[in-house]
């Protein structure tokens, strides 16, 4: 199975500042349809994942333009440009190309 | 605007078969081209991904768990199910069934989730 690696496990951030999440995969995750299917997840606090992110870069509908997402091959960052309260908890990443489907272990966001 | 609700028993005797259903309102599972999931999350721990069912009943399953699992469709009641049998402890988690729009990119719509305990 691909193994996805993120860094850190915990973020504390100031509110208003920037964020950062690196997700490393143990395969590159260029599908043989020439797209990247590498995706992310945010769950709040007793609350279902919701999806922010699909295919490395593009943002779902309703999510806010501060989250912005990049990379390719094995290299992939969620990015946060300024913090608000409402984006604290767990942060997934998930790889669609190959199978079975596996997430990473999650990032912990909370306020400092 | 779908949603989808996971009902079933929330314990489970270990060696017995889980089951459950997710009811899809909002929309016909029977319309579109649907992939129709189950991922669980142990208390305290990340996401794993069971498997799929597209709307032409064709699946997918984790291999750790295809010897043990059942994803099914029930087009006249709106609902698709998992089964898992011979469940044992390491199976306690949180199931959530969710709807992806293509199969790689992930899934965009959640239901709440249901808590299945494996105990005698």
């Amino acid at each position: 199975d691909v193994v996805l690696t993120q860094s850190p496990l915990s973020l504390p951030v100031t509110l208003g500042q920037p964020a950062s999440i690196s997700c490393r995969s143990s395969q590159r995750l260029v599908y043989s349809d020439g797209n990247t299917y590498l995706n992310w997840f945010h769950q709040r606090p007793g609350q279902s994942p919701r999806r922010l992110i699909y295919s490395v870069s593009n943002r779902d509908s309703g999510v806010p333009d501060r989250f912005s997402g990049s990379g390719s091959d094995t290299d992939f960052s969620l990015s946060i440009s300024r913090v608000e309260a409402e984006d604290v908890g767990v942060y997934y990443c998930m790889q669609g190309t190959h199978w079975p489907r596996t997430f990473g272990q999650g990032t912990k966001l909370e306020i400092k | 605007q779908v949603q989808l609700q996971e009902s079933g028993p929330g314990v489970v005797k270990p060696s017995q078969t889980l089951s459950l259903t997710c009811t899809v309102s909002g929309g016909s599972i029977s319309s579109g081209y649907y992939y129709w999931s189950w991922i669980r999350q142990p208390a305290g721990e990340g996401l794993e991904w069971i498997g799929h069912i597209y709307s032409s009943g064709r699946t997918n399953y984790s291999p750790s768990l295809r010897s043990r699992v059942n994803i099914s469709l029930d087009m006249s009641k709106n609902q698709f199910s998992l089964k898992l049998d011979s469940v044992t402890a390491a199976d306690t988690a949180v199931y959530y069934c969710a709807r992806a729009v293509a199969d790689r990119e992930g899934e965009n719509y959640w239901g709440q989730g249901t808590l299945v305990t494996v105990s005698s």
